[in-house]
């Protein structure tokens, strides 16, 4: 998702429900990324990360998704529970460069 | 073990106090990061101290200080910061800088200038 001034984009699930949250890079010469979740008060926690030289990767119950073309990246949560609400960023870095986070979207999973 | 520390939690002050906040980490990592963030946005970088010496300062004013005593330890001196200041401040660390390693992140300081 984008940012849209001081809102967070939201994705609203259902509980058991599988979630999908979008992000968009701009620097081709991205060759690393990870997935953060940010619970209300506490920092980032690290998720997944994925390698260019890799289109999918797999975790517990969750999937990073790489398409290098179009400059997307995708986390698929399999069977959404309430303690995945949380705001997800994906960030991205290449070669020493600092990472650099997406705007971030806030996932709200409804019991 | 992934656990980054900071101390305080939270932080109220003047705009003519000094303060600091503190990181430890005790996993082995070289490099260490100071971010900001505000409300509803992403952390934004401050500092990159990599081997114990600073390697990046993102543009920052000079009311932030930091610090890197040693290995396990980053912090950040505050002096005559402004209510826009106010924000969370994150603490990373990771193995090395750059090259593809994940950064670890402590559970940050909320800071409040009045």
């Amino acid at each position: 998702g984008e940012s849209v001034g001081l809102h967070l984009p939201t994705l609203s699930v259902q509980e058991g429900d599988n979630s999908i949250i979008n992000c968009a890079y701009s620097n081709s010469a991205s060759d690393y990324f990870i997935w953060y979740k940010q619970e209300s008060g506490k920092g980032p926690q690290f998720i997944i990360d994925i390698r260019s030289n890799m289109d999918k990767r797999q975790g517990q119950r969750v999937t990073v998704l790489l398409n290098k073309t179009v400059k997307h990246l995708s986390l698929q949560i399999a069977a959404t529970q309430p303690g995945d609400s949380a705001v997800y960023f994906c960030a991205e870095t290449t070669g020493r460069r600092a990472l650099t986070f997406g705007s971030g979207t806030r996932l709200q999973v409804q019991p | 073990d992934t656990e980054v520390t900071q101390t305080p939690k939270h932080l109220v002050m003047g705009m003519t106090n000094k303060k600091s906040l503190k990181c430890e980490q005790h996993m082995g990592h070289r490099a260490m990061y100071w971010y900001k963030q505000k409300a509803k946005k992403p952390p934004e970088l401050m500092f990159v101290y990599s081997y114990e010496k600073l390697s990046i300062n993102e543009s920052v004013p000079s009311r932030f200080s930091p610090e890197c005593p040693n290995s396990s330890l980053l912090n950040l001196h505050l002096h005559a910061l402004q209510p826009e200041d106010s924000a969370l401040y994150l603490c990373a660390s990771s193995q090395d800088a750059g090259i593809q390693e994940t950064q670890y992140f402590g559970p940050g300081t909320r800071l409040l200038v009045l």
